[in-house]
């Protein structure tokens, strides 16, 4: 049973560029969730999705950041016209429909704007 | 609102050494709590969570925890360090009873051991 796939693992743009990271959340799960982690910042909270709606986005910019869970394929997470400050590791999480709220992460996507 | 607090934010010990990672949280009420450990350049990796019952837990790689509600911690423990056990570790905090509700997490403790 895989886990939570992340792609791509590394993922270097040029100040400006549009950035996209992608997520499979595990075998089941229907809630995906979004972490921002910064050096010595720890994670940060920043997309919550379900298939096709978001339920929570209190973490994420109001500008140049938007994600979605279609109802195939991955969850995207897509970072517009980036700069310096969004270089940062991103992870995605899944959980399962029932209640728990254990969540598994993925194994994160190194973003680098140059 | 949730909260976690992770008292230090590096904490060496020697091989063999007693580790003890702190945490405490604020939560209106009764939450669920976890650890978790990060190794350099890769994900999250779950070592132990309390929801409900026994406040003593017990994980992966010999690491255990104690839910005190009195004193709203959730401390992480292992008798004896290793050197594999050096890693950033998170505590995390949640609403119970909500389907999904995101973690939230501690800025992370960062263990250092030493031969």
């Amino acid at each position: 049973n895989a886990g939570v796939m992340q792609n791509p693992r590394h993922l270097v743009r040029r100040r400006g560029q549009e950035a996209r990271l992608r997520c499979s959340p595990m075998k089941g799960h229907s809630h995906v969730y979004w972490y921002r982690q910064l050096p010595e910042e720890g994670l940060k909270f920043m997309v919550y999705l379900q298939k096709e709606n978001i339920i929570d986005e209190s973490g994420m910019p109001k500008e140049r950041f938007s994600a979605e869970f279609p109802k195939e394929g991955p969850s995207i997470l897509r970072i517009q016209q980036v700069v310096r400050g969004d270089s940062a590791a991103y992870f995605c999480a899944s959980s399962p429909t029932e209640t728990g709220n254990t969540i598994y992460f993925g194994e994160g996507s190194w973003l680098t704007v140059v | 609102a949730q909260s976690v607090t992770q008292l230090g934010s590096h904490v060496s010990v020697s091989e063999g050494a007693l580790v003890l990672l702190r945490c405490n949280y604020s939560s209106s009420v009764p939450p669920y709590l976890f650890w978790y450990v990060q190794y350099p350049n890769q994900g999250l990796q779950l070592l132990l969570k309390y929801t409900t019952g026994a406040t003593l837990v017990k994980g992966i790689n010999g690491f255990e925890a104690e839910f005190k509600k009195s004193e709203t911690s959730f401390h992480l423990t292992k008798p004896s360090a290793h050197m594999s056990d050096a890693a950033e570790y998170f505590c995390a905090v949640s609403a119970p009873n909500q389907a999904g509700t995101a973690l939230i997490f501690g800025k992370g403790t960062t263990l250092s051991v030493s031969s």
